[in-house]
């Protein structure tokens, strides 16, 4: 049972370079999520995507880019990392059941470094 | 808006103490609520949940009644051990977003 797989587990990038972190569940849900989480900031809302071919924006969106090409895939892309971009990053996915929303499918999480 | 205010911590127990962690909701709606866990480098793990009002989620001794008088979904659990050491998150959905609380850190001491 993978659940949500995410890769790689931790990278510490130089500040300007790119990197694309990948989020891949097998639970044929709809609905996947990115978020980054910070002391004391709980979890906070990157992109999000409400089925294969659609992304849409969170709370904090910018300098990251995310495409969901394939239903079990969702990819965030840093163009330019910043060092406030050192974070823990989390993938999550969840779906529809008897009408009402699911809880949400988390992977155990990316840590980024930006130097 | 939505939103979720938890309990600040750090919240320190002694082994077989009751917790609570206060929990209040602001939600548009019927929302979800959930109690997640995360323990020390991991992802955040499904702790408990409740769909509607007066509903009652339970694992693992722990329980949180859906209030909706009251907005509130206050975790508790009768006896705490050390292996309950974790970061513990309030959350609801609804219309597809999460809103999560900021975490409230608990630390059970033998």
């Amino acid at each position: 049972n993978a659940g949500v797989t995410q890769t790689p587990k931790f990278r510490v990038l130089k500040t300007g370079q790119s990197m694309t972190l990948l989020c891949a569940q097998d639970m044929n849900h709809e609905y996947m999520y990115w978020y980054r989480q910070d002391p004391g900031m709980g979890l906070r809302l990157i992109h999000y995507s409400v089925g294969e071919g659609t992304t849409a924006k969170g709370e904090v969106p910018d300098g990251y880019n995310v495409s969901r090409l394939k239903k079990q895939n969702f990819l965030l892309g840093l163009e330019s990392a910043a060092p406030s971009q050192t974070s823990v990053y989390f993938c999550a996915s969840n779906q529809l059941w008897q009408g009402r929303e699911s809880e949400a499918f988390f992977g155990q999480g990316t840590r980024l470094t930006v130097v | 808006g939505n939103s979720v205010t938890q309990m600040e911590g750090p919240v320190t127990l002694s082994e077989e103490a009751f917790l609570t962690i206060n929990c209040t909701y602001t939600a548009t709606g019927y929302p979800s609520l959930f109690w997640y866990v995360q323990y020390p480098g991991e992802g955040l793990q499904l702790l408990l949940k409740a769909t509607k009002a007066d509903d009652k989620g339970s694992n693992k001794g722990f329980e949180a009644t859906y209030r909706k008088e009251t907005t509130s979904f206050h975790l508790e659990k009768g006896s705490v051990q050390v292996s309950d050491s974790a970061v513990y998150f309030c959350a609801l959905i609804t219309g597809n977003q999460f809103y999560f609380g900021t975490g409230t850190s608990l630390t059970v001491i033998p």
